[in-house]
Protein backbone atom coordinates (compact mmCIF):
# COMPACT_ATOMS: atom_id res chain seq x y z
CA UNK A 1 0.00 0.00 0.00
CA UNK A 2 0.74 3.70 0.03
CA UNK A 3 3.26 4.97 2.48
CA UNK A 4 2.40 8.35 4.45
CA UNK A 5 5.77 9.64 6.40
CA UNK A 6 5.10 11.90 9.43
CA UNK A 7 7.94 13.55 11.31
CA UNK A 8 9.04 14.07 14.09
CA UNK A 9 7.24 10.95 15.61
CA UNK A 10 7.83 12.78 19.41
CA UNK A 11 8.45 16.33 20.69
CA UNK A 12 8.86 18.45 23.61
CA UNK A 13 8.63 21.91 23.70
CA UNK A 14 7.97 25.01 26.15
CA UNK A 15 4.27 26.64 26.36
CA UNK A 16 4.36 29.47 24.00
CA UNK A 17 6.90 27.92 21.44
CA UNK A 18 5.36 26.71 18.16
CA UNK A 19 5.88 23.20 16.87
CA UNK A 20 5.47 21.78 12.75
CA UNK A 21 4.33 18.21 12.25
CA UNK A 22 4.85 17.31 8.23
CA UNK A 23 3.16 15.06 6.50
CA UNK A 24 4.42 13.47 3.11
CA UNK A 25 2.78 10.66 1.09
CA UNK A 26 6.38 9.14 0.12
CA UNK A 27 5.17 7.26 -3.36
CA UNK A 28 1.88 9.12 -4.85
CA UNK A 29 0.26 11.98 -4.72
CA UNK A 30 -2.46 13.52 -2.21
CA UNK A 31 -4.25 16.30 -3.01
CA UNK A 32 -5.70 16.21 0.36
CA UNK A 33 -4.49 15.18 3.71
CA UNK A 34 -6.36 15.09 6.75
CA UNK A 35 -4.82 15.45 10.12
CA UNK A 36 -6.61 13.68 13.48
CA UNK A 37 -5.78 14.54 17.00
CA UNK A 38 -6.11 11.23 18.88
CA UNK A 39 -6.45 11.81 22.72
CA UNK A 40 -5.68 8.99 25.59
CA UNK A 41 -7.84 6.36 25.33
CA UNK A 42 -10.30 7.99 22.30
CA UNK A 43 -10.11 7.55 19.20
CA UNK A 44 -9.00 9.67 16.39
CA UNK A 45 -11.05 12.84 15.59
CA UNK A 46 -10.76 14.96 12.45
CA UNK A 47 -9.32 18.54 13.07
CA UNK A 48 -8.86 19.45 9.66
CA UNK A 49 -8.68 18.65 5.83
CA UNK A 50 -5.37 19.84 3.88
CA UNK A 51 -6.14 20.73 0.33
CA UNK A 52 -3.22 21.50 -1.49
CA UNK A 53 -2.69 24.95 -3.12
CA UNK A 54 -6.09 26.29 -1.22
CA UNK A 55 -6.97 27.15 2.41
CA UNK A 56 -7.49 23.90 4.59
CA UNK A 57 -11.24 22.97 5.95
CA UNK A 58 -11.47 23.09 9.66
CA UNK A 59 -13.83 20.86 11.73
CA UNK A 60 -16.32 22.66 14.48
CA UNK A 61 -14.12 23.76 17.46
CA UNK A 62 -10.69 23.67 15.85
CA UNK A 63 -8.74 27.25 16.32
CA UNK A 64 -7.53 27.75 12.55
CA UNK A 65 -5.52 29.99 14.14
CA UNK A 66 -3.74 27.90 16.98
CA UNK A 67 -3.10 24.97 13.99
CA UNK A 68 -1.85 26.54 10.81
CA UNK A 69 -1.86 23.91 8.03
CA UNK A 70 -0.17 24.06 4.85
CA UNK A 71 -0.23 21.87 1.64
CA UNK A 72 1.99 23.73 -0.74
CA UNK A 73 2.59 20.73 -2.69
CA UNK A 74 0.89 17.31 -3.50
CA UNK A 75 3.04 15.35 -1.50
CA UNK A 76 3.51 17.48 1.52
CA UNK A 77 1.05 19.02 4.16
CA UNK A 78 2.58 20.43 7.52
CA UNK A 79 0.18 21.14 10.70
CA UNK A 80 2.31 24.46 13.43
CA UNK A 81 0.83 24.39 16.45
CA UNK A 82 1.57 27.96 17.40
CA UNK A 83 1.87 29.31 21.05
CA UNK A 84 1.31 25.41 22.45
CA UNK A 85 0.12 25.11 25.69
CA UNK A 86 -0.13 21.57 27.92
CA UNK A 87 -3.62 21.18 26.47
CA UNK A 88 -2.66 20.94 23.27
CA UNK A 89 -0.19 17.44 24.11
CA UNK A 90 -1.87 15.27 22.01
CA UNK A 91 -1.13 12.42 19.06
CA UNK A 92 -1.57 13.62 16.20
CA UNK A 93 -1.88 11.84 13.05
CA UNK A 94 -1.97 12.31 8.96
CA UNK A 95 -3.70 10.41 7.10
CA UNK A 96 -3.89 10.41 2.79
CA UNK A 97 -6.96 9.15 0.87
CA UNK A 98 -6.70 6.29 -1.28
CA UNK A 99 -8.59 6.30 -4.83
CA UNK A 100 -11.82 7.58 -4.57
CA UNK A 101 -11.45 7.94 -0.72
CA UNK A 102 -12.01 4.32 -0.49
CA UNK A 103 -9.32 3.77 1.77
CA UNK A 104 -6.94 5.80 4.20
CA UNK A 105 -2.89 5.99 4.77
CA UNK A 106 -1.89 6.82 7.41
CA UNK A 107 1.45 8.69 9.17
CA UNK A 108 3.13 7.03 12.30
CA UNK A 109 1.37 9.77 14.31
CA UNK A 110 3.47 12.62 16.50
CA UNK A 111 3.38 12.69 20.07
CA UNK A 112 3.20 16.18 21.31
CA UNK A 113 3.79 17.20 24.87
CA UNK A 114 3.89 20.44 25.92
CA UNK A 115 5.62 21.45 29.33
CA UNK B 1 -24.24 12.75 10.12
CA UNK B 2 -22.26 9.77 10.72
CA UNK B 3 -21.33 7.81 13.76
CA UNK B 4 -19.74 4.82 14.60
CA UNK B 5 -20.51 3.20 17.81
CA UNK B 6 -18.04 0.04 19.46
CA UNK B 7 -19.68 -1.92 22.03
CA UNK B 8 -16.37 -2.87 24.48
CA UNK B 9 -14.22 -0.49 24.96
CA UNK B 10 -11.56 -2.72 26.85
CA UNK B 11 -11.48 -6.27 26.25
CA UNK B 12 -9.40 -8.85 27.66
CA UNK B 13 -9.14 -12.65 26.40
CA UNK B 14 -6.55 -15.94 26.87
CA UNK B 15 -4.62 -16.88 24.05
CA UNK B 16 -6.56 -18.91 21.56
CA UNK B 17 -9.70 -17.91 22.68
CA UNK B 18 -12.48 -16.60 20.09
CA UNK B 19 -12.91 -12.89 19.70
CA UNK B 20 -15.54 -10.85 18.30
CA UNK B 21 -15.54 -7.05 18.45
CA UNK B 22 -18.69 -5.21 17.27
CA UNK B 23 -19.47 -2.12 15.27
CA UNK B 24 -22.43 -0.26 14.65
CA UNK B 25 -22.72 2.99 12.17
CA UNK B 26 -25.55 5.43 11.84
CA UNK B 27 -25.77 6.39 8.33
CA UNK B 28 -28.87 6.28 5.53
CA UNK B 29 -26.86 5.23 2.75
CA UNK B 30 -23.99 3.47 0.90
CA UNK B 31 -20.83 3.37 2.80
CA UNK B 32 -17.59 2.09 2.63
CA UNK B 33 -16.39 0.04 6.42
CA UNK B 34 -13.40 -0.82 7.59
CA UNK B 35 -11.27 -1.83 10.65
CA UNK B 36 -8.12 -0.90 11.63
CA UNK B 37 -5.88 -1.96 14.15
CA UNK B 38 -3.18 0.03 16.18
CA UNK B 39 -0.33 -1.97 17.84
CA UNK B 40 1.52 -0.40 20.77
CA UNK B 41 3.80 2.47 19.19
CA UNK B 42 2.82 1.88 15.44
CA UNK B 43 0.66 3.90 13.37
CA UNK B 44 -2.99 2.75 12.06
CA UNK B 45 -3.01 -0.46 10.11
CA UNK B 46 -5.74 -1.19 7.48
CA UNK B 47 -7.28 -4.99 8.70
CA UNK B 48 -9.72 -5.57 5.96
CA UNK B 49 -12.26 -3.19 4.16
CA UNK B 50 -15.89 -3.47 2.92
CA UNK B 51 -17.12 -1.79 -0.31
CA UNK B 52 -19.79 -4.37 -1.80
CA UNK B 53 -20.42 -7.69 -2.67
CA UNK B 54 -19.86 -10.73 -0.02
CA UNK B 55 -20.68 -9.25 3.29
CA UNK B 56 -18.43 -11.66 5.13
CA UNK B 57 -14.65 -10.22 4.40
CA UNK B 58 -12.11 -11.39 5.04
CA UNK B 59 -8.67 -9.78 6.22
CA UNK B 60 -4.75 -9.96 7.30
CA UNK B 61 -3.89 -12.18 10.06
CA UNK B 62 -6.86 -14.26 10.14
CA UNK B 63 -9.17 -11.49 11.01
CA UNK B 64 -12.64 -11.40 9.15
CA UNK B 65 -15.91 -9.13 9.54
CA UNK B 66 -19.39 -9.69 8.38
CA UNK B 67 -21.30 -6.60 7.39
CA UNK B 68 -25.51 -6.79 8.38
CA UNK B 69 -26.57 -4.16 6.49
CA UNK B 70 -30.18 -4.35 8.03
CA UNK B 71 -27.93 -4.02 11.70
CA UNK B 72 -26.16 -1.56 10.19
CA UNK B 73 -23.00 -3.87 12.01
CA UNK B 74 -19.57 -4.71 11.20
CA UNK B 75 -18.37 -7.01 13.65
CA UNK B 76 -14.51 -8.13 13.91
CA UNK B 77 -13.99 -11.54 14.61
CA UNK B 78 -10.82 -14.25 14.48
CA UNK B 79 -11.22 -17.65 15.88
CA UNK B 80 -8.36 -17.75 17.77
CA UNK B 81 -5.96 -14.88 18.95
CA UNK B 82 -2.65 -14.76 19.69
CA UNK B 83 -1.25 -12.27 22.30
CA UNK B 84 0.52 -10.77 19.68
CA UNK B 85 -2.86 -9.30 18.35
CA UNK B 86 -3.07 -7.45 21.81
CA UNK B 87 -3.71 -3.66 19.84
CA UNK B 88 -6.35 -0.88 19.98
CA UNK B 89 -8.63 -1.45 17.26
CA UNK B 90 -10.71 1.05 15.31
CA UNK B 91 -13.97 0.64 13.56
CA UNK B 92 -14.31 3.01 10.85
CA UNK B 93 -16.44 4.26 7.78
CA UNK B 94 -17.25 6.55 4.99
CA UNK B 95 -19.74 7.69 2.34
CA UNK B 96 -17.79 8.00 -0.81
CA UNK B 97 -16.57 11.74 -1.06
CA UNK B 98 -16.71 12.05 2.65
CA UNK B 99 -14.06 11.48 5.40
CA UNK B 100 -13.83 8.74 7.41
CA UNK B 101 -15.70 8.75 11.07
CA UNK B 102 -13.88 6.66 13.16
CA UNK B 103 -15.58 4.71 16.63
CA UNK B 104 -14.14 4.99 19.76
CA UNK B 105 -11.70 1.89 19.86
CA UNK B 106 -11.82 -1.09 21.52
CA UNK B 107 -8.74 -2.31 23.34
CA UNK B 108 -7.98 -5.89 23.05
CA UNK B 109 -5.56 -7.56 25.42
CA UNK B 110 -4.33 -11.23 24.95
CA UNK B 111 -2.63 -12.98 28.09
CA UNK B 112 -0.32 -15.34 27.64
Amino acid sequence: GAVVSQHPSWVICKSGTSVKIECRSLDFQATTMFWYRQFPKQSLMLMATSNEGSKATYEQGVEKDKFLINHASLTLSTLTVTSAHPEDSSFYICSAPGTLNTEAFFGQGTRLTVV
Amino acid sequence: AQSVSQHNHHVILSEAASLELGCNYSYGGTVNLFWYVQYPGQHLQLLLKYFSGDPLVKGIKGFEAEFIKSKFSFNLRKPSVQWSDTAEYFCAVNALGQNFVFGPGTRLSVLP
